[in-house]
C-alpha cells in the first residue's frame, strides 16, 4: 500500500518568515496529493492540493510542488502570520470511485509574532 | 451548503453502553467516510461507504458497527467499547462521479471519551 512520510514533524518560525514542509510517496499509481490544515480542536480543512498533471500549484500565500520523478511533493508557505499555526498533513491517493487519502504524520507549524 | 454535520460533539460512555454518532451532509455526496483521529496523530480510516454500499472496512473491530441508511446519512454504532477507543471520529464525504475530485470534506468530529 501507499506510504507518505512527512517532514519536519515541527516548525517554528517567526512571522513573515516563508515555511516549507515536504512528504514523499512510495506508491507511483498516486495521483491526487492534498493538502490539510487542522487547527486545534477543529476539523482538518483542504487548503490546496495538486494532481499528478501539474507540476506546481499556487493560492495566495500558499504553493505546492509536486516531483513525480522522485516522488515527492511539498508545501510552501510564505509570509506566514500567526493564524497559520496549525498541523498541516499531507496525502496522496489514487483515482478511484472514492478517495482512499494516506495521510502524513502530520507537521506542527507554530509562528510566531 | 458545503457542511458535514456530526452529533454529538462529545459523548462519554461506559464499556458496557451502546450509543450512536451521526453524521448528514446535503452536497449530494456518494461517498461517506469514517475517521479516526487520535491527539497529535493523522486520521485513520476507518470505513468508505460508495453508493450507500460498504466499500472498504480497514480491519475494525466488530464493537464499532457503520450504517448508511440513505445517501446523506451515516452512521456509526458503538457497543462495549474499550478505554482505548477514546478518540475524535470524524465523519467525510467526497464527490464520486467516476472522475472524483478526491477532495473529502470533514465534519467537526465527534470526541468519544471510554469510561
Amino acid at each position: 500500500g501507499e506510504n507518505v512520510e512527512q517532514h519536519p514533524s515541527t516548525l517554528s518560525v517567526q512571522e513573515g518568515d516563508s515555511a516549507v514542509i515536504k512528504c514523499t510517496y512510495s506508491d507511483s499509481a498516486s495521483n491526487y496529493f492534498p493538502w490539510y490544515k487542522q487547527e486545534l480542536g477543529k476539523r482538518p480543512q483542504l487548503i490546496i492540493d495538486i494532481r499528478s498533471n501539474v507540476g506546481e500549484k499556487k493560492d495566495q500565500r500558499i504553493a505546492v510542488t509536486l516531483n513525480k520523478t522522485a516522488k515527492h511533493f511539498s508545501l510552501h508557505i510564505t509570509e506566514t502570520q500567526p493564524e497559520d499555526s496549525a498541523v498541516y498533513f499531507c496525502a496522496a491517493s489514487k483515482r478511484s470511485g472514492y478517495s482512499t487519502l494516506t495521510f502524513g504524520k502530520g507537521t506542527m507549524l507554530l509562528v510566531s509574532p | 451548503d458545503t457542511e458535514v454535520t456530526q452529533t454529538p460533539k462529545h459523548l462519554v460512555m461506559g464499556m458496557t453502553n451502546k450509543k450512536s454518532l451521526k453524521c448528514e451532509q446535503h452536497m449530494g455526496h456518494r461517498a461517506m467516510y469514517w475517521y479516526k483521529q487520535k491527539a497529535k496523530k493523522p486520521p485513520e480510516l476507518m470505513f468508505v461507504y460508495s453508493y450507500e454500499k460498504l466499500s472498504i472496512n480497514e480491519s475494525v473491530p466488530s464493537r464499532f458497527s457503520p450504517e448508511c441508511p440513505n445517501s446523506s446519512l451515516l452512521n456509526l454504532h458503538l457497543h462495549a467499547l474499550q478505554p482505548e477507543d477514546s478518540a475524535l471520529y470524524l465523519c467525510a464525504s467526497s464527490r464520486d462521479a467516476g472522475g472524483a475530485t478526491g477532495e473529502l470534506f470533514f465534519g467537526e468530529g465527534s470526541r468519544l471519551t471510554v469510561l
